[in-house]
């Protein structure tokens, strides 16, 4: 039982580059969400998947797109990398009609 | 988060005394009050949290107020020890997506 994975744990992309974060959880969670950690501003959500087969914007959701592959599965997407996107990025999942999440190791990514 | 705000960003104690970190918020349906805490490169792990039917709950040496009247609840932490030091995190939900404070950074001196 590994909780919640994240990959890959470090990236540095070159302006304009895209990549994908990919995230899954083996807890059999229905909902999933994505938040940035930039110092002095707490854990921000950028996205959020309630169930599988749905997907919402949170706070912060310009520059990024998701995809909740199924119910395991959640990923973020930067399409146009930018350095305001240099942040650490955490991958969440919590249980049906709970609120407890569980977090995982996080990606940090450094756009140049 | 835009919706909660926390107080002090910084905290330094001495080992032994009490850490006290305040948050607000401004949803009035707001529900959900819980606490992470996150060690230097770690992910968040959450330490406690109260639902709003609940005033005060407490965990050993760590303890949460609820006042939703003021919309404020606070984390305590009484004898601190070096294992404490890391960022606190508050947050609030009522639709099950937490918005998080901004962190409270508690250093605790040995």
């Amino acid at each position: 039982n590994a909780g919640v994975t994240q990959t890959p744990k470090f990236q540095v992309l070159k302006t304009g580059q895209s990549m994908t974060l990919q995230c899954a959880q083996d807890m059999n969670h229905n909902s999933m969400y994505w938040y940035r950690q930039d110092p002095g501003m707490g854990l921000r959500l950028i996205y959020y998947s309630a169930s599988e087969g749905t997907t919402d914007k949170g706070e912060v959701p310009n520059g990024y797109n998701v995809s909740r592959l199924n119910k395991r599965e959640f990923s973020l997407r930067l399409e146009s990398a930018a350095p305001s996107q240099t942040s650490v990025y955490f991958c969440a999942s919590s249980p049906p009609g709970q609120y407890g999440y569980t977090f995982g190791s996080g990606t940090r990514l450094t756009v140049v | 988060g835009e919706n909660v705000e926390q107080h002090p960003s910084t905290l330094s104690v001495q080992e032994g005394d009490s850490a006290v970190i305040k948050c607000t918020y401004s949803d009035s349906a707001s529900n959900y009050f819980p606490w992470y805490k996150q060690e230097l490169g770690k992910r968040p792990q959450l330490i406690i949290d109260i639902r709003s039917n609940v005033g005060e709950k407490k965990d050993q040496r760590i303890a949460v107020t609820l006042n939703k009247t003021a919309k404020h609840f606070s984390l305590h932490i009484t004898e601190t020890q070096p294992e404490d030091s890391a960022v606190y995190f508050c947050a609030e939900s009522n639709d099950y997506k937490l918005s998080f404070g901004a962190g409270t950074t508690v250093t605790v001196r040995a």
